[in-house]
């Protein structure tokens, strides 16, 4: 089954636009979550964290918020610049055994 | 920043053959190792923990005897696919946290793309 889910399977964005991908997830056990992002024939990259006593985590152009009741959490990247198009993936985890992923959403942004 | 080698990047083998995928963690020890695999357009799915001096533990639905997994030391794990069929083409990739605390990112290899005809 899949405890994580990334409904949107793309999103293009203009440069210097704030993009906003969005992650939900079913497990109510999960308390670690994270953004990765990917290139083409590499491993994902970790890109920004957050555990569950906390609603948001800034690093820089990141930013990621999280609402557990309604368990989701979103990525917002602003501005967004054309080196930021790749494939995102959210993860959740609960301990070192459970680190689930979406599907992904690729994002594009367009110059 | 950590950094985990996964070697070979790709391979092309024959039905019935094997192939092993190493990990290797560069520059901290990684008592545990996670490999996934990934579908075209797909999540990464889970196969298994590596863990090591002890027994790997796979996830539901993935065949132990298929899949081999040996952590030989803190910085090796491998991963060998046994009798390999075309089904098992896909992209395999390891991971291992360099913190203590399960609050830990993974760091991911740059994957291995498998290939059987």
């Amino acid at each position: 089954d899949q405890q994580v889910k990334q409904n949107s399977p793309s999103l293009s964005v203009q440069e210097g636009r704030i993009s906003i991908l969005n992650c939900d997830y079913t497990n109510s056990m999960f308390d670690y979550f994270l953004w990765y992002k990917k290139y083409p024939a590499e491993g994902p990259t970790f890109l920004i964290s957050i555990s569950s006593i906390k609603d948001k985590n800034e690093d820089g152009r990141f930013t990621v918020f999280l609402n557990k009741s309604a368990k989701h959490l979103s990525l917002h990247i602003v501005p967004s610049q054309p080196g930021d198009s790749a494939v995102y993936f959210c993860a959740a985890s609960a301990n070192y055994n459970d680190m689930r992923f979406g599907a992904g959403t690729r994002l594009t942004v367009k110059p | 920043g950590a950094v985990v080698s996964q070697h070979p990047s790709w391979v092309i083998c024959k039905s019935g053959t094997s192939v092993k995928i190493e990990c290797r963690s560069l520059d901290f020890q990684a008592t545990t190792m996670f490999w996934y695999r990934q579908f075209p357009k797909q999540s990464l799915m889970l196969m298994a923990t590596s863990n090591e001096g002890s027994k790997a533990t796979y996830e539901q639905g993935v065949e132990k005897d298929k899949f081999l997994i040996n952590h030989a030391s803190l910085t090796l794990s491998t991963l060998t696919v046994t009798s390999a069929h075309p089904e098992d083409s896909s992209f395999y990739i390891c991971g291992a946290p360099t913190g203590s605390s399960y609050n830990s990112p993974l760091h991911f290899g740059n994957g291995t793309r498998l290939t059987v005809t």
